[in-house]
């Protein structure tokens, strides 16, 4: 198993809503990331997880909290959101805490839609 | 701190034609270059991969190689196909020890017409 699954592929959700993104890989990685893609831009790195401890955040704002219960599992809790937060949201992993080498797996994505 | 610096498109060529797609880079270390792609509605997947300088990377048919001099990594194929259409991301880790993500440019939207 080769694959980084992301649920759910769509989300449209309101400015007061609270919705989580998940993401789960079975590879044995233990560093697992999430980016935000603009349409047309590259993705921007979010929030690093290494050995389920947060390693990076990328001053992401708090309306954004993610979550490692296991080393398989990622999730992206989301609340009161803003119009502009709307995006791709990928995730990776790769099996340790990118090295020079390392590749990235990544997930096809959630596309989120903020109203 | 470190940038890649990639054309931008849309690039668009007829089938069976020579595509290179022009990728620098600046970096305080020694990175590791990666060229990704993204299909429409998908993530991004490792296309092709250089660790050091003068290395070939090749995948599906496109090649890249790692010129430490001038400081490039440019994504070249021979012969395209409409397969061949999607955003095309280069990128660089250059963590040593303490990685914490790529540095991608900005990607380079191709469009191969049948």
């Amino acid at each position: 198993d080769t694959e980084v699954t992301q649920t759910p592929k769509h989300l449209v959700m309101g400015m007061t809503n609270k919705k989580s993104l998940k993401c789960e890989q079975h590879m044995g990685h233990r560093a697992m990331y999430w980016y935000k893609q603009k349409a047309k831009k590259p993705p921007e790195l979010m929030f690093v997880y290494s050995y389920e401890k947060l390693s990076i955040n990328e001053s992401v704002p708090s309306r954004f909290s993610p979550e490692c219960p296991n080393s398989s599992l990622l999730n992206l809790h989301l609340h009161a959101l803003q119009p502009e937060d709307s995006a791709l949201y990928l995730c990776a992993s790769s099996q340790a805490q990118l090295a020079t080498n390392e590749k990235l797996f990544f997930g096809s994505g959630t596309q989120l839609s903020v109203l | 701190g470190d940038s890649v610096t990639q054309m931008e498109g849309p690039v668009t060529l007829s089938e069976e034609a020579f595509l290179t797609i022009n990728c620098t880079y600046t970096a305080t270390g020694y990175p590791s270059l990666f060229w990704y792609v993204q299909y429409p509605g998908e993530g991004l997947q490792l296309l092709l991969k250089a660790t050091k300088a003068d290395d070939k990377g090749s995948n599906k048919g496109f090649e890249a190689t790692y010129r430490k001099e001038t400081t490039s990594f440019h994504l070249e194929k021979g012969s395209v196909q409409v397969s061949d259409s999607a955003v095309y991301f280069c990128a660089l880790s250059d963590r040593g020890g303490g990685a914490d993500g790529l540095t991608f440019g900005k990607g380079t939207h191709l469009i191969i017409q049948p």
